[in-house]
């Protein structure tokens, strides 16, 4: 295990449904990401939180809304998906000694399906 | 699978093979390169890393090169056995960014 945990570890949901997926770092890091992986395209980040602050948002559709309440917990909240959202969702955690330094811990992923 | 539509490269050795996967990066900005290995149903798992102030790192079993001048980066396995059959991802990192821009991917599938 990677210290990183996720829940849940599959999820279906309507288009109309309202989710949150949850992101749990036992590593002591304070950077924490939500990548999306699907089977179209390779890894894709989506959002960075270092010390809770957002520093990085890669033009996500605002029906995935980031929640970093402190440095271990992170959360995807889900509203009104399209089925192409279908993905495994990833969350990863590092150290952030800085730009260029960090390695990324990956936990074990969502698999997320939209109806 | 995550293959489906995404059509990723596939390595197959015999088990007790070398292995050597092959990674091209874009960004000569790049300052950082680490290599991931993916499991089926599993998050990738950090294997080895390199800063572009190297050209040769040796890990357990595995050795990552870097050649900054074609901007390749390769992983070595010896002695390749069957629990390293997976997806291998490398990962590039600019300097003054925190996040990784990641390759889409290399299957690799031991032959017992």
């Amino acid at each position: 295990e990677t210290g990183v945990t996720q829940t849940p570890r599959h999820l279906v949901m309507g288009m109309t449904n309202k989710k949150s997926l949850k992101c749990e770092q036992h590593l002591g890091h304070n950077a924490m990401y939500w990548y999306k992986q699907s089977a179209k395209k390779p890894l894709e980040l989506m959002f960075v939180y270092n010390f809770k602050e957002q520093t990085e948002n890669n033009s996500v559709p605002s029906r995935f809304s980031p929640e970093c309440p402190n440095s271990s917990h992170l959360f995807l909240h889900l509203h009104t998906l399209q089925p192409e959202d279908s993905a495994l969702y990833l969350c990863a955690s590092s150290q952030d000694g800085g730009p260029g330094t960090d390695t990324q811990y990956f936990g074990p992923g969502t698999r997320l399906t939209v109806l | 699978g995550e293959s489906v539509g995404l059509h990723l490269p596939t390595l197959s050795v015999q088990e007790g093979d070398n292995s050597i996967i092959n990674c091209a990066y874009s960004n000569s900005a790049s300052d950082y390169f680490i290599w991931y290995k993916q499991e089926s149903g599993k998050g990738p798992q950090f294997i080895i890393d390199i800063r572009s102030n190297m050209d040769k790192r040796q890990g357990q079993r595995v050795t990552v090169l870097l050649n900054k001048t074609v901007k390749h980066l390769s992983l070595q396995i010896a002695a390749t056995q069957p629990g390293d059959s997976a997806v291998y991802f490398c990962a590039e990192n600019m300097t003054g960014r925190r996040a990784l821009t990641f390759g889409s991917g290399t299957r690799l599938q031991v032959q017992p």
